[in-house]
């Protein structure tokens, strides 16, 4: 999945404790995109950023914050983690269509 | 909220076997995706299609874009080992966002 970077790729947080989930992609996508996903649910959309400045939610941004900080940059922040918010976590990127990252395995205790 | 219905769930399948899986949605998409997941791996995408009736194929795998625009199946033919992975198909709303409304999956196992 060359050009889209999560870091970290796997974190263990306890419940209440913040987290900053970080992805870049160096394809100079326009459009960026924060994905949960979980055992027989698919991939839902948790925020996207259409452009560098905007953010909008998705289907399940409950719990989540978001920055667009750049073109390259866009973050996925816990400010107080739950148990629910377990899950593989990706980031993808595109004009079209739309290219992953690698993942990031949370789990919150 | 909104989902594709995709079937099969799963898939046991013996190597050499043709495979067969389709997704559908109330509503009307204008791109259909295909991708491929590998474990600890992201989505890799395997066929786009664009447009109403559209169909393609890359390598053994052929899909196609249903004429409703409400569905879309994916075909493996002669399936090997590697073909192992859980299949995605992902509809595209329209506008400016690129926005994808992902199915639920399909695991595939193929035993040689």
């Amino acid at each position: 999945n060359a050009g889209v970077t999560q870091t970290p790729k796997f974190q263990v947080l306890k419940t209440g404790q913040s987290m900053t989930l970080q992805c870049a992609q160096d394809m100079n996508h326009n459009s960026m995109y924060w994905y949960r996903q979980d055992p027989g649910m698919g991939l839902r959309l948790i925020y996207y950023s259409a452009s560098e400045g905007t953010t909008d939610k998705g289907e399940v941004p409950n719990g989540y914050n978001v920055s667009r900080l750049n073109k390259r940059e866009f973050s996925l922040r816990l400010e107080s983690a739950a148990p629910s918010q377990t899950s593989v976590y990706f980031c993808a990127s595109n004009d079209q269509p739309q290219h992953f990252g690698d993942g990031t395995r949370l789990s919150i205790l | 909220g909104q989902q594709l219905n995709q079937s099969p769930q799963s898939m046991f399948i013996q190597e050499g076997e043709d495979v067969s899986m389709n997704c559908t949605s109330s509503s009307i998409f204008n791109t259909w995706l295909w991708y491929k997941q590998d474990p600890g791996e992201g989505p890799v995408l395997l066929i786009a299609l664009y447009k109403a009736g559209e169909l393609t194929s890359n390598g053994r795998l052929t899909a196609q874009f249903g004429i409703t625009r409400k569905d879309s199946f994916l075909n493996i033919s002669a399936s090997i080992p590697s073909d192992v992975g859980i299949y995605f198909c992902a509809g595209r709303e329209g506008g400016a966002t690129n926005k994808l409304i992902f199915g639920t999956g399909t695991l595939l196992a193929v035993q040689p």
